[in-house]
């Protein structure tokens, strides 16, 4: 069956530096991808998506990157801020069907 | 434009009695999911509605369901409930449909079953 993993310990950054995490995923050949944060007690919130025959997409300090061959996605933030600080979920959705199958998050902290 | 509301906030129930959860989607959308998130198993898709009709379920048991009405809004509904429901459900909404939809997601019901 399809797997998503996304690294289940948190990722604990210094205030400035490039937080990278990273999504796999075995068993599913999406037809897109997308990066959620979310923020405790709150529903998730889109921040960016990006199809499979797109290499890269950014947006201000984000940058998504997909690769089919490794099934992989890596999420960046550049000069990462203690606001960052969240759990960022993947979603991969597929040709034709609606539903998303999201991993179970990684939890950035961002230290002052 | 307001975002997704879902109401209530917070819900405690008993083992065995049943829940009515309600989601508002965003003026204009038409479609709405629902999900169930937990610690243990993450963010897992229930079902969605568009127009009035089911298109998608996951693979959550009969006590599981849900409908929705002609001005988009949707209820889900869980009987009998036991412990394992204690989750945050999560509703999501988006324009139409189209393969690269981005789901908007209201704040959630806490739902505690004792």
């Amino acid at each position: 069956s399809q797997k998503i993993e996304q690294n289940s310990e948190a990722l604990n950054i210094q205030e400035g530096k490039t937080a990278t995490l990273t999504c796999n995923y075995t068993n599913y050949s999406p037809a897109y991808l997308q990066w959620y944060r979310q923020d405790p007690g709150r529903g998730p919130v889109f921040l960016l998506l990006i199809r499979e025959n797109e290499k890269e997409k950014r947006k201000e300090r984000l940058k998504v990157t997909f690769d089919t061959t490794l099934k992989q996605s890596l999420f960046h933030i550049t000069a990462s801020q203690p606001a960052d600080s969240a759990t960022y979920l993947c979603a991969l959705g597929g040709t034709g069907r609606r539903a998303l199958t999201f991993g179970s998050g990684t939890r950035l902290q961002v230290q002052p | 434009k307001a975002g997704v509301t879902q109401t209530p906030r917070y819900l405690i129930k008993t083992r065995g009695q049943q829940v009515t959860l309600s989601c508002s989607p965003i003026s204009g959308h038409r479609s709405v999911s629902w999900y169930q998130q937990t610690p243990g198993q993450g963010l897992q898709f229930l079902f969605e509605y568009f127009s009035e009709t089911q298109r998608n379920k996951g693979n959550f048991p009969g006590r599981f369901s849900g409908r929705q009405f002609s001005n988009s809004r949707s209820e889900m509904n869980v009987s009998t409930l036991e412990l394992g429901d204690s989750a945050l459900y999560l509703c999501a909404s988006s324009l139409q449909d189209s393969l690269q939809e981005t789901q908007y997601f209201g704040p959630g019901t806490r739902l505690l079953v004792l």
